[in-house]
């Protein structure tokens, strides 16, 4: 049972550009949680997914930030026009009831140059 | 809302000494409580959880932590830590109710002397 897949591990995009973040949850989890880990930060919450819908986003940056979890599919974490202040690692969890301890990805580190 | 402290940002001890790492929260009813251990590079591992019970919790890699109502903590501890455990530790604490999304703690930066 492989867990939680993010890809790409590294990304860097050039200011202006867009970057899109996947997260394959384990399986049998049906909600995805989005993190940023900023440097010498802790983790910050982003958006809580289940299947097609969005269950929580107040950690969302209201412009340029967007998420989706499709009937089918990873999750995405969709970043328009990424600035420098964007680069950060972005880790994905997926849990099977919502009421369970994580299982994390690996991250996405995202650099913006 | 909850809230977690981690007080020491950097944590050094020698190999085979104990260990214990600080958590306080706050939340106005039962939390859930976490820890999880980060290696370089890697996402976070589950090492043990708290929801309610034996407030004594065992956990992976001969971890344990103690939930303590009283002074709003959940130490974590090891009695002889190993050079492999070397690490970023973070504390979590989950709401009991709504929609339950972890808070995480800044993190402890565990380093092991040999």
């Amino acid at each position: 049972n492989a867990g939680v897949m993010q890809n790409p591990r590294h990304l860097v995009r050039r200011r202006g550009q867009e970057a899109r973040l996947r997260c394959s949850p384990m399986k049998g989890h049906s909600h995805v949680y989005w993190y940023r880990q900023l440097p010498e930060e802790g983790l910050k919450f982003m958006v809580y997914l289940q299947k097609e819908n969005i269950i929580d986003e107040s950690g969302m940056p209201k412009e340029r930030f967007s998420a989706e979890f499709p009937k089918e599919g990873p999750s995405i974490l969709r970043i328009q026009q990424v600035v420098r202040g964007d680069s950060a690692a972005y880790f994905c969890a997926s849990s099977p009831t919502g009421q369970d301890g994580y299982t994390f990805g690996s991250g996405t580190r995202l650099t913006v140059v | 809302a909850q809230s977690v402290t981690q007080p020491d940002i950097h944590i050094t001890v020698s190999e085979g000494a104990s260990l214990e790492l600080r958590c306080n929260y706050s939340y106005g009813a039962t939390p859930y409580l976490f820890w999880y251990v980060q290696s370089p590079g890697q996402g976070l591992q589950l090492l043990l959880k708290y929801f309610s019970g034996d407030t004594l919790v065992q956990g992976i890699k001969g971890f344990e932590a103690e939930f303590k109502r009283s002074q709003s903590s959940f130490n974590l501890r090891k009695p002889s830590v190993h050079w492999s455990d070397a690490a970023e530790y973070f504390c979590a604490v989950g709401a009991s109710g709504g929609s339950y999304i972890p808070t995480f703690g800044r993190g402890t930066s565990l380093i092991v002397h040999p």
